[in-house]
């Protein structure tokens, strides 16, 4: 059975990191894309970066180019996402999303709050 | 806003056959395939179709998508009441370079 488990989400103030990790069995991990992908409270979805195979293909969305970095390690079958300087409109609930096609599977996604 | 469109709302009947449509542009529907997902009521999305028109394995035939230029459909035939939710359309945007997901249609099953 394919799981993804996120973990890391929780209040942080405005400016503050914080840093998600997905835990991926199931599958063969180090052969799949991955992506995350939130949703704000009541709110649509929203790409937000992925990451290929190795790593050696990265893209994240503009609205948080230059504060989140995904990575992997494929050795621990392990996603993260490394947030930095986080705003208010980084609330939402983040999920760990595998590709090949995008959605193939979702994790139950762990919450961010940002607020002072 | 988002830069696919899609109805805020849908409806219809036990039984009926409903569609919710996607309109995009040039640079995602129009040059590329569309994934369509569910997302029942407090639970994480689900694969619905993809590559326009593909089901993953247990999605029932009662599902199916078809693009047409810069504009995708999703078709639910036989409603049931489990039908009710959420619904998306995604697809790559070439001037993004990312991926641009629809504002979700919710579907209610009268």
């Amino acid at each position: 059975e394919v799981q993804l488990v996120e973990s890391g989400g929780g209040l942080v103030q405005p400016g503050g990191s914080l840093r998600l990790s997905c835990a991926a069995s199931g599958f063969t991990f180090s052969s799949s894309w991955m992506h995350w992908v939130r949703q704000a409270p009541g709110k649509r979805l929203v790409w937000v970066s992925h990451i290929n195979y190795d790593g050696s293909d990265i893209i994240h969305a503009d609205s948080v180019k230059g504060r989140f970095t995904i990575s992997r390690d494929n050795a621990k079958n392990t996603l993260f996402l490394q947030m930095n300087g986080l705003r208010v409109e980084d609330t939402a609930v983040y999920y760990c999303v595998r590709g090949g096609p995008l959605g193939t599977n979702w994790g139950q996604g762990t919450l961010v709050t940002v607020s002072s | 806003q988002s830069v696919l469109t899609q109805p805020p709302s849908a409806s219809g009947t036990p039984g009926q056959r409903v569609t919710i449509s996607c309109s995009g542009s040039s640079s995602n529907i129009g040059s590329k395939t569309v994934n369509w997902y569910q997302q029942l009521p407090g639970t994480a999305p689900k694969l619905l179709i993809y590559t326009n028109n593909q089901r993953p394995s247990g999605v029932p035939d009662r599902f199916s998508g078809s693009k047409s230029g810069t504009s995708a459909s999703l078709a639910i035939s036989g409603l049931q009441s489990e039908d009710e939710a959420d619904y998306y359309c995604a697809a790559w945007d070439v001037s993004l370079n990312g991926w641009t997901f629809g504002g979700g249609t919710k579907l209610a099953v009268l």
